[in-house]
């Protein structure tokens, strides 16, 4: 059972343009949601994290949209440029207590066109 | 550079051999997690330490894998009787637990192939 889900599987936008990427979890215990970007041969990146009292986080480009009741989030990429194509991975976890161990989803590939 | 380190990068080894990856936290980070990915897959939790105690084992890690932290620094992971389906990327990352917030970063990982 796959307790974090990522979609689309992969992305193609044109510079400029605003890529937007969902997750779907499944846990409710889950208290914290990261969004981490990976590229080739390199560790994950955190980018921006959000926890379930807010619905909005923005952080420069990078925008997380949370919804609780619909147990679902989103991160939008503003401006996005060709040195953001990377894989980007939501995840989750139950917070800083015994569940700190992040669920991770498949990874969805995004690729910015010059 | 006081980010997450690894080391080896990058390991070959044959099936049936035994391997260790060293991880070095961020200074002062009090947790420590090893997590696994394999090819077009996100990472996988194998287990982490606060200090230098071991509190949480994934079924993922069987008896052939072993970590330690001994003084509450670095880390490292060990396995043994290598098979082909070990092969993957080991990442290490680590955190200071402040209240609510467990932020993890991740090191560059050692990509462990077995022949």
């Amino acid at each position: 059972q796959q307790q974090v889900k990522q979609s689309p599987q992969s992305l193609i936008v044109q510079k400029g343009g605003i890529p937007i990427i969902n997750c779907a979890y499944e846990n409710t215990a889950f208290d914290y949601f990261p969004w981490y970007q990976q590229f080739p041969g390199k560790g994950p990146a955190l980018l921006i994290a959000i926890r379930p009292d807010v619905s909005e986080k923005k952080e420069g480009r990078f925008t997380i949209s949370f919804n609780k009741s619909a147990k679902q989030f989103s991160l939008h990429i503003m401006d996005s440029q060709p040195g953001d194509s990377a894989t980007y991975f939501c995840a989750a976890s139950g917070g800083a207590g015994a569940n700190s161990k992040l669920t991770f989803g498949k990874g969805i590939t995004l690729s910015v066109r010059p | 550079d006081t980010g997450v380190s690894q080391d080896p990068r990058h390991k070959i080894t044959k099936r049936g051999q035994n391997v260790t990856f060293r991880c070095d936290p961020i200074s002062e980070h009090n947790r420590l997690y090893w997590y696994r990915q394999t090819l077009g897959q996100g990472p996988e939790f194998l287990t982490y330490f606060q200090n230098e105690a071991q509190l949480e084992k994934s079924r993922l890690l069987s008896d052939r894998f072993s970590a330690e932290r001994p003084k509450g620094s670095f880390s490292t992971l060990e396995i043994q009787r290598t098979e082909q389906g070990d092969s993957a990327m080991y990442l290490c990352a680590s955190s200071f637990l402040q209240g609510a917030i467990d932020t993890q970063y991740f090191g560059p990982g050692t990509r462990l192939t077995v022949l």
